[in-house]
């Protein structure tokens, strides 16, 4: 049973707009939350975090909000650029701290010039 | 910056053989995994190690067996190679601060395995 949903495989944007990418969850114990972005033939890089505690956190273009309740969170790129197109990985972590994190399947952002 | 290294960026092998795939990490990091990514189904973690000689199995370990010999070495072993390991590998690594681990996870660039 998949812990971590990223139910759009894939999205394509205009570049200087929004990019709202979506991660769902379904295991009440996951605090903290993460987003990978990868390129192809390279390993995944890390990209922004969230802890549980907070709903909103924000990194120059990339934010990343979360809603407890919902069990969902979503990075928000602003404005998009060509060279975010990759795969974005949606993960999180149980409660203490875990030396396994739960991924998602991934998003692939295309951003047309 | 930490770096984590794959020996290997493209591995061809015959179905049978007995593949290692290496790794290694020069940030002192107590914790490394071993993923494989296949399209539409993400990262899947085979197995990881919180320690010298310390092992654990994570989602997906049939097939699959590790060994940590050194605190910064990582090796993934495929006793005996099927078509359905055809895959990309990638090994991450990440900080341990007493019982609590940092789960910013640093990525080498992967391994393409193609098992023929």
């Amino acid at each position: 049973d998949q812990q971590v949903k990223q139910n759009s495989p894939s999205l394509s944007v205009q570049e200087g707009r929004i990019s709202i990418l979506n991660c769902d969850y379904t295991n009440s114990m996951f605090d903290y939350f993460l987003w990978y972005k990868k390129y192809p033939a390279e390993g995944p890089t890390f990209l922004i975090s969230i802890s549980s505690i907070k709903d909103k956190n924000e990194d120059g273009r990339f934010t990343v909000f979360l809603n407890k309740s919902a069990k969902h969170l979503s990075l928000h790129i602003v404005p998009s650029q060509p060279g975010d197109s990759a795969v974005y990985f949606c993960a999180a972590s149980e409660e203490g701290g875990s030396e396994k994190l739960v991924f998602g399947k991934g998003t692939k952002l295309t951003v047309n010039p | 910056d930490v770096k984590v290294t794959q020996s290997s960026r493209y591995l061809v092998k015959r179905t049978g053989e007995k593949v290692f795939l290496e790794c290694v990490q020069d940030m002192d990091h107590e914790n490394m995994f071993w993923y494989r990514q296949d399209p539409g189904l993400g990262l899947r973690l085979i197995y990881f190690s919180y320690d010298v000689k310390m092992k654990e199995k994570g989602d997906i370990p049939e097939g699959y067996s590790v060994s940590r010999e050194k605190k910064e070495r990582f090796s993934l072993i495929l006793e005996s190679a099927s078509t359905n390991q055809t895959s990309m590998y990638l090994c991450a690594s990440s900080l341990r601060q007493g019982y609590v681990t940092n789960e910013k996870l640093f990525f080498g660039s992967g391994t393409q395995l193609s098992v023929l």
